[in-house]
């Protein structure tokens, strides 16, 4: 049962803004929606997270709809790093704690 | 410069030999995840812990997989015996609490030949 559902892949060129969608309409009130990424050859890695307002640190913002069903990751300069594949999660806070991954967009960033 | 270790990075072994995999969590890190990733299945989890109690181990095969604490420094997983299947790259994490971020290891490749 999915809980994120997310674009097999995006592109995007290099210095542009990425907007990363992720669909969540069964989310709860005590989901937070958090964002990872993983880079080639490497463990994944945090980029943000939030619950019910966007959010913005020096990697990215994320953008969360008003009913909390979806949101967007924003990569406001993308660069050729910023390739890799990006996961949308729900982290419970009441039931449980787990972090699950769905199979993520895979972002291609071209010069 | 906090970070998760894992160990080893690489493991080649035979079919039907144990493997022990291990993590240094993050100190003071309370929650602890083990994931398995292959091109097939993605990254699944197989087990979490908290304050060192085992909440969730659903996604190992129980036959054969095994994690444990034995203390609140280190995290293992077991394989016995180990089958070509195993064949992954296998990844912790630490965290804290779902509001705060987890921080993974740089996993451990693990070829059964």
């Amino acid at each position: 049962d999915a809980k994120t559902t997310q674009p097999n892949s995006m592109e995007s060129n290099e210095e542009e803004p990425v907007h990363l969608p992720c669909n969540h309409s069964t989310i709860s009130g005590t989901d937070y929606i958090h964002w990872y990424r993983q880079l080639p050859s490497q463990g994944p890695e945090y980029v943000i997270h939030g619950l019910t307002s966007n959010v913005n640190n020096r990697m990215a913002s994320l953008a969360i709809a008003e009913d909390r069903k979806s949101s967007t990751l924003i990569l406001h300069r993308a660069t050729l790093r910023d390739a890799a594949v990006y996961y949308c999660i729900l982290r419970d806070s009441y039931n449980n704690n787990d972090m699950r991954f769905g199979a993520g967009t895979r972002l291609t960033v071209k010069p | 410069d906090a970070r998760v270790t894992q160990t080893p990075r690489d493991k080649v072994t035979e079919m039907g030999q144990e493997v022990t995999m291990r993590c240094q969590p993050i100190l003071g890190h309370n929650t602890v995840f083990w994931y398995r990733q292959t091109m097939m299945q993605g990254l699944e989890l197989l087990a979490y812990f908290r304050n060192r109690a085992p909440l969730d181990d659903s996604g190992m095969p129980k036959d054969r997989f095994s994690a444990e604490m034995p203390d609140a420094t280190l995290a293992t997983l077991k394989i016995q015996p180990s089958e070509p299947r195993d064949s992954a790259v296998y990844f912790c994490a630490s965290g804290m609490t779902v509001n705060t971020e987890a921080f993974f290891g740089q996993g451990t490749r693990l070829t059964v030949v």
